[in-house]
């Protein structure tokens, strides 16, 4: 399963405070994803990206940033604007823009619990 | 933009029957289709993928066919085991395009 990591595999946030999940990955891919999963609803698109320093908003980008300041990394914020951000985030990559048929790699997830 | 739908979101079969999953799409210009196998706990993992210029693939005991003039495509699985027991996903994105829709998912339960 290496390839593609998340940090944390839980985590607890009070309300208000922004939290930030990290993605990492070591497989040279270009492009990059995130996820929401919520029970019943399958994978919600947050934010992607397709290449270094450009990303774009997903279908519910609302009270979420993201980063790509390096290829490799792909960070996620939380911020206190998001009203229901209690769920599991998953990060994906795939090899990139200008090749068809891109199969993603996805990360263990992040089980995001607000308190 | 694509909009996924998934049929049926729950499904339970028998050890040995087979197990057909169902998936539309709206976006005509989309010509790629994999299908993601969700374990409790795990991560999604690609089992099969279908690109537009053909209709049915094969591996083993699951197939995908797809349906572009209906703007459908579907998984089977036969003689489940319950080891096939997870949750699928469809979805569907363009050529040069990394903007992947995914459906609500299928729950899959084979029953020993």
């Amino acid at each position: 399963d290496g390839g593609i990591t998340q940090s944390p595999k839980y985590l607890f946030r009070k309300e208000g405070q922004n939290v930030t999940l990290s993605c990492e990955q070591n497989l040279n891919h270009d492009a990059m994803y995130w996820y929401r999963q919520d029970p019943g609803q399958g994978l919600r698109l947050i934010y992607y990206s397709q290449i270094v320093n450009d990303f774009q908003k997903g279908d519910i980008a609302e009270g979420y940033s993201v980063s790509r300041e390096k290829k490799e990394s792909f960070p996620l914020t939380v911020t206190s604007a998001q009203k229901n951000p209690t769920a599991f985030y998953l990060c994906a990559s795939s090899v990139g823009i200008g090749l068809s048929y891109n199969e993603q790699f996805f990360g263990p997830g992040t089980r995001l619990t607000v308190l | 933009g694509e909009n996924v739908e998934q049929h049926p979101s729950t499904l339970s079969v028998q050890e040995g029957d087979s197990a057909v999953i169902k998936c539309t799409y709206s976006d005509s210009a989309s010509n790629y289709f994999p299908w993601y196998k969700q374990e409790l706990g795990k991560r999604p993992q690609l089992i099969i993928d279908i690109r537009s210029n053909v209709g049915e693939k094969k591996d083993q005991r699951i197939a995908v066919t797809l349906n572009k003039t209906a703007k459908h495509f579907s998984l089977h699985i036969t003689e489940t085991q319950p080891e096939d027991s997870a949750v699928y996903f469809c979805a569907a994105s363009k050529a040069n395009n990394n903007d992947m829709r995914f459906g609500a998912g299928t729950r899959l339960t084979v029953k020993p």
